[in-house]
């Protein structure tokens, strides 16, 4: 069963233009990742934020994270058409006090995202 | 540094049959997982290997098992294949620790059953 759902299913924006998307999850999480994955290739792992961290930049990517709305977003300034993919964010539910992490990913459905040149 | 590496990248199989898929792990990783991702879906959890045993399994039937070598390497095998078995299927790594760690994934491997 997916945990997370990501929102909106599908964005489409100019290049130059900001591009943001949601992540909602269900269970308390030990970290979220978000990954990048272009048309029928593998997922390239983006940004990693720990349930301690309420911010997290990577070059032209934030990530924040609200644990007590159980919500994280991801902020793509300055959008490229190289940045023309499907985004999923992943939750690791293991180990809530932090003492375990299994790795075991949860991922929502994913957003597409289109940057037209 | 190698990534995650997979093989085949593409191949068809027949109903009824058995496929096996291979992963190679980053280097410095020793912590397995395999992943199926149907088209136009989020990628889902299959199992974990970490010392060469399963450690986690998701909502999985049987047909679907896995080994995990000395090398860290591992093998996803899949029998009396279905057509809702086609997909991509998803290796990812990562290295066993007590905080939260970044999971690498491979390009996958794309299994069509006909």
């Amino acid at each position: 069963s997916q945990q997370g759902e990501e929102d909106p299913q599908a964005l489409s924006i100019q290049e130059g233009e900001n591009a943001t998307m949601n992540c909602s999850y269900k269970t308390s999480i030990n970290n979220l990742q978000w990954y990048r994955q272009n048309s029928g290739r593998g997922l390239v792992h983006l940004i990693l934020i720990r349930s301690n961290e309420r911010e997290k930049h990577s070059g032209r990517l934030r990530v924040t994270l609200d644990t007590s709305k159980k919500s994280s977003s991801l902020l793509i300034t300055a959008s490229r058409a190289a940045d023309t993919a499907s985004y999923f964010c992943a939750t690791d539910a293991s180990g809530r006090d932090g003492s375990s992490n299994t790795g075991k990913l949860i991922f929502g459905q994913g957003t597409t995202l289109q940057v037209k040149p | 540094d190698a990534g995650v590496t997979q093989s085949p990248t593409h191949l068809i199989k027949t109903r009824g049959q058995q496929v096996t898929l291979r992963c190679s792990p980053k280097s410095g990783h020793d912590t397995v997982s395999w992943y199926q991702q149907a088209l136009g879906q989020g990628p889902q959890f299959i199992f974990q290997y970490y010392e060469e045993e399963e450690r986690q399994r998701g909502n999985f039937p049987d047909r679907f098992s896995g080994h995990q070598f000395p090398n860290y390497s591992s093998e996803l095998n899949v029998n009396a294949l279905l057509l809702g078995d086609s997909a991509l299927y998803l290796c990812a790594s990562s290295r066993r620790s007590t905080s939260g760690n970044t999971i690498y994934f491979g390009e996958g491997s794309w299994l069509t059953v006909v």
